[in-house]
């Protein structure tokens, strides 16, 4: 089931260091998951994704890691910039049945100058 | 300029008025859903579409009504009946064949 909670964890880190951010997923049958980054007031932007039959992906500064025997999604992003500042949504879905995002209730990456 | 427009950006209603919220797409997208976003949570999804003519409801559709008369429009309704609809509203599209959605700006919603 979803996870949502009225108070999004917070990673704060400092410019030029790397961040991580997890995120667990429920449904064992979801075979697509996708990171977007939301600034405030804003839609989210995608930032990359990953498939099911793959257990990492390397983007420009970021990279996607998926466990799925313990269903565990991981964004890493290098060389955080004050820009990185924002929230990020992990997302997943099947190829089968309903095909539309599950969210889940995001992290706020907060950027030290 | 290809992408997806919501307007309003900001909109204020009454409570016991029905509001319209627009979304449009000129990438050529079969498929286009609605989510809601209260603060600091994430996306519920309210209705999609997946072609012309045809929808479904999403996690949270009721009090919500959806049209989709047109491949490029997907308009949102939120009634009366929504007991809590102050909101941000987001709009999404996707292609044929891919789960991968693309969103609009978003409607700040606020019923007072």
């Amino acid at each position: 089931g979803e996870n949502v909670g009225l108070h999004l964890p917070t990673l704060s880190v400092q410019e030029g260091d790397n961040s991580i951010i997890n995120c667990a997923y429920s449904n064992s049958a979801s075979d697509y998951f996708i990171w977007y980054k939301q600034e405030s007031g804003k839609g989210p932007q995608f930032i990359i994704d990953i498939r099911s039959n793959m257990d990492k992906r390397q983007g420009q500064r970021v990279t996607v890691l998926l466990n799925k025997t313990v269903k565990h999604l991981s964004l890493q992003i290098a060389a955080t910039q004050p820009g990185d500042s924002a929230v990020y949504f992990c997302a997943e879905t099947s190829d089968t049945g309903r095909r539309a995002l599950t969210f889940g209730s995001g992290t706020r990456l907060q950027v030290q100058p | 300029d290809g992408g997806i427009t919501q307007s309003p950006k900001y909109l204020f209603r009454k409570e016991g008025q029905n509001v319209t919220l627009s979304c449009e797409q000129n990438l050529n997208h079969d498929a286009m859903y609605w989510y809601r976003q209260d603060p600091g949570q994430g996306l519920r999804l309210i209705y999609y579409s997946q072609i012309v003519n045809d929808f479904q409801k999403g996690d949270i559709a009721e009090g919500y009504s959806v049209s989709r008369e047109k491949k490029e429009s997907f308009p949102l309704t939120v009634t009366s009946a929504q007991k809590n609809p102050t909101a941000f509203y987001l709009c999404a599209s996707s292609i044929e064949g891919s789960q991968l959605q693309y969103f609009g700006p978003g409607t700040r919603l606020t019923v007072t």
